[in-house]
């Protein structure tokens, strides 16, 4: 069935270097591809997303990039800060009502 | 969450009983949905809605069902909660069917004992 595949797991960083968040998909027919933050004890929050007709998107100091052929998309945060610590989704929308998330990746940013 | 609302917060419950899991919004939006979520799993889908009265199933419809008398209410039902339902469950809600983002609530922590 859809799969959404999310690397690393965990990801630890020193405050101001960059992280990257790499998810796969398995359905070609994926068309929208958000990414969303969960901070502790609250719910997830949509944080930036793209479509499949545009390879990057960029918001301050986040950007996403999509690779529709081998199917990989990705999350870059850039100079991260302490608040930016939390667990982090990529999804995937096939169509309709379905959308795929991936398993999470819980970052940490040392001050 | 703005517009969004999920209650209760946390419930513990025992096995064999009927829960009911309610979530309220005041944005209007057309869909909302039904989410559990489990370490190890993300976010999977239980059921959703597209409209008053119209609903269908996720992945994992199993054990649960789902009513919508209203646009503003959506309630998740566990007929008689088991241990594997223990988990996380949120709301969400959307003003599309596809391309759309997110809004979810702030969750409800259930626990079956």
């Amino acid at each position: 069935g859809e799969n959404v595949e999310q690397h690393p797991s965990t990801l630890s960083v020193q405050e101001g270097d960059s992280a990257v968040i790499k998810c796969t998909y398995s359905d070609s027919a994926s068309n929208y591809f958000p990414w969303y933050k969960q901070e502790l004890g609250k719910g997830p929050q949509l944080i930036i997303d793209i479509r499949s007709n545009v390879g990057e998107k960029k918001d301050q100091r986040i950007a996403v990039t999509l690779n529709k052929t081998a199917k990989h998309f990705s999350l870059h945060i850039t100079e991260t800060q302490p608040e930016d610590s939390a667990v982090y989704f990529c999804a995937a929308n096939t169509g309709g009502f379905k959308t795929i998330f991936g398993a999470g990746t819980r970052l940490f940013v040392k001050a | 969450d703005a517009g969004i609302t999920q209650s209760p917060r946390h419930k513990v419950t025992e096995t064999g009983t009927p829960v009911t899991l309610r979530c309220h919004q005041t944005e209007n939006h057309r869909y909302m949905y039904w989410y559990r979520q489990d370490p190890g799993h993300g976010l999977r889908l239980i059921h959703y809605s597209y409209g008053v009265k119209d609903t269908d199933k996720g992945e994992v419809s199993d054990g649960y069902s789902v009513s919508r008398s209203k646009t503003e209410d959506f309630l998740l039902t566990l007929e008689s909660a088991t241990s594997s339902q223990t988990s996380v469950y949120f709301c969400a809600i959307s003003g599309g069917q596809e391309g759309y983002g997110y809004t979810f609530g702030s969750g409800t922590r259930l626990t079956v004992v």
